[in-house]
């Protein structure tokens, strides 16, 4: 199966420094990412989606300066919160989609295991 | 606005009951319809969906279907097993696979032996 992982699994910074967060297709080439949030007992909230080569496309209230997304290969998407506050502090999600090995594409996201952001 | 409604949890159920895990939603169009199984430590795993009206989608004992006049799309297990405990979300996407997922808040499960 398709596996999609994030590092770091849980991060702690303190305010006004920025956070890094990765996003990796294991096993496919991931042509679309995106990026979820989700708030304690909350449903996940799209942020963007991003294709590979190209710039991200936020959803709306989401800060395209503040939430950096790169997605600049077939297996990697980043996600840098700058600046960080206490209010960015969230359990954030990525899932991708794209080629399957072998040919042929799949249709579903594979969502990755989340990373939890602490901003102190 | 586009939104998933579903029950809240947790839900606290004997092994070998019957669960029922309600889900209605609010979309503009024809959306693809799923649900996502997310188990403790691990990350959101597809269970089932249906894209069109009427179909059922299935997956390990459980199945929804998608129901447009009532635009409901509640997932059913006939009998429960504690290996179900997990968190169970509701969602859709506006169709054509590569959009975002608008998702429900979840519902925990839990079943007792």
């Amino acid at each position: 199966g398709a596996v999609v992982s994030q590092h770091p699994s849980r991060v702690i910074c303190k305010s006004g420094t920025s956070v890094k967060i990765e996003c990796r297709s294991l096993d496919f080439q991931a042509t679309t990412m995106f990026w979820y949030r989700q708030f304690p007992k909350q449903s996940l909230m799209l942020m963007a989606t991003s294709n590979e080569g190209s710039k991200a496309t936020y959803e709306q209230g989401v800060e395209k300066d503040k939430f950096l997304i790169n997605h600049a290969s077939l297996t990697l998407s980043t996600l840098t919160v700058t600046s960080a506050h206490p209010e960015d502090s969230s359990f954030y999600i990525c899932s991708a989609r794209g080629l399957a090995e072998g040919g042929g594409s799949y249709n579903e996201q594979f969502f990755g295991p989340g990373t939890r952001l602490t901003v102190l | 606005g586009d939104s998933v409604t579903q029950m809240e949890g947790p839900v606290t159920l004997s092994e070998e009951a019957f669960l029922t895990i309600n889900c209605t939603y609010t979309a503009t169009g024809y959306p693809s319809l799923f649900w996502y199984v997310q188990y403790p430590g691990e990350g959101l795993q597809l269970l089932l969906k249906a894209t069109k009206a009427d179909d059922k989608g299935s997956n390990k004992g459980f199945e929804a279907t998608y129901r447009k006049e009532t635009t409901s799309f509640h997932l059913e297990k006939g009998s429960v097993q504690v290996s179900d405990s997990a968190v169970y979300f509701c969602a859709f996407n506006s169709g054509g696979g590569a959009d975002g997922l608008t998702f429900g808040k979840g519902t925990h499960l839990i079943i007792q032996p």
